[in-house]
């Protein structure tokens, strides 16, 4: 089984500060990883992915995650964020096994970025 | 191109009855994913369908189901509703291949009564 947990429920940034927002999973079979975000009365949309190859992963809207095996972990980062980076953001990871349509999600980590 | 598109976007039904709700995923796409976000419990994975057959299925009672039309139009179905079902239901669909992104409709709001 897999699980997923995403250490701050918020994070307050100011504008055009840098951001990191934590992801731990745990799984007992290799897993593809993805980062989504969810703003208001919206669907998901992803950010970025890792399913194989150079563990610092570059995504939409100038986002980046880096994956770390030894400490399973996928952070999402990204040098300076604007007004309209606030929303909801969701790790989420699926076994390689099933494939990447069935998405475990952390309880995600709302950003508000302060003017 | 248009985007998955989901049906009804708001629904308020009483304990007890059933609800029907329904997804149109993207032209082209055959996979659709469903999920249910609630405050409580975050997003959880209920049930895929692929070419009209159930692929994978998360841990929600019998009373959740599925369905997928030829066109690739899927439905679920609650039955017995309670009030724990209340949340955000969202619909995925993909283009079949299991490292493919999957594209997500805005939702249908179900409020249980």
């Amino acid at each position: 089984a897999q699980s997923v947990t995403q250490l701050d429920s918020q994070v307050p940034v100011f504008e055009e500060a840098p951001v990191e927002l934590r992801c731990n999973y745990s799984s007992s079979v290799s897993v593809y990883l993805f980062w989504y975000v969810q703003y208001p009365n919206q669907g998901l949309q992803l950010l970025l992915k890792y399913l194989s190859g150079s563990t610092l992963v570059k995504g939409i809207n100038g986002f980046e995650a880096e994956f770390n095996k030894s400490q399973t972990s996928f952070h999402l980062r990204k040098p300076s964020v604007h007004i309209s980076d606030t929303a909801e953001y969701f790790c989420a990871v699926s076994e390689r096994r099933t494939g990447a349509n069935n998405l475990f999600f952390g309880t995600g980590t709302r950003l508000t970025v302060i003017p | 191109k248009a985007g998955v598109t989901q049906t009804p976007r708001y629904l308020i039904k009483t304990r007890g009855q059933q609800v029907t709700l329904s997804c149109s995923p993207i032209s082209g796409h055959r996979s659709v994913s469903w999920y249910q976000q609630t405050p409580g419990q975050g997003l959880q994975f209920l049930f895929e369908y692929f070419s009209e057959t159930q692929r994978n299925k998360g841990n929600f009672p019998g009373r959740f189901s599925g369905r997928q039309f030829s066109n690739s139009r899927s439905e679920m179905n609650v039955s017995t509703l309670e009030l724990g079902d209340s949340a955000l239901y969202l619909c995925a669909s993909s283009s079949g291949g299991r490292l493919l992104e999957q594209y997500f409709g805005p939702g249908t709001r179900l409020t249980v009564t």
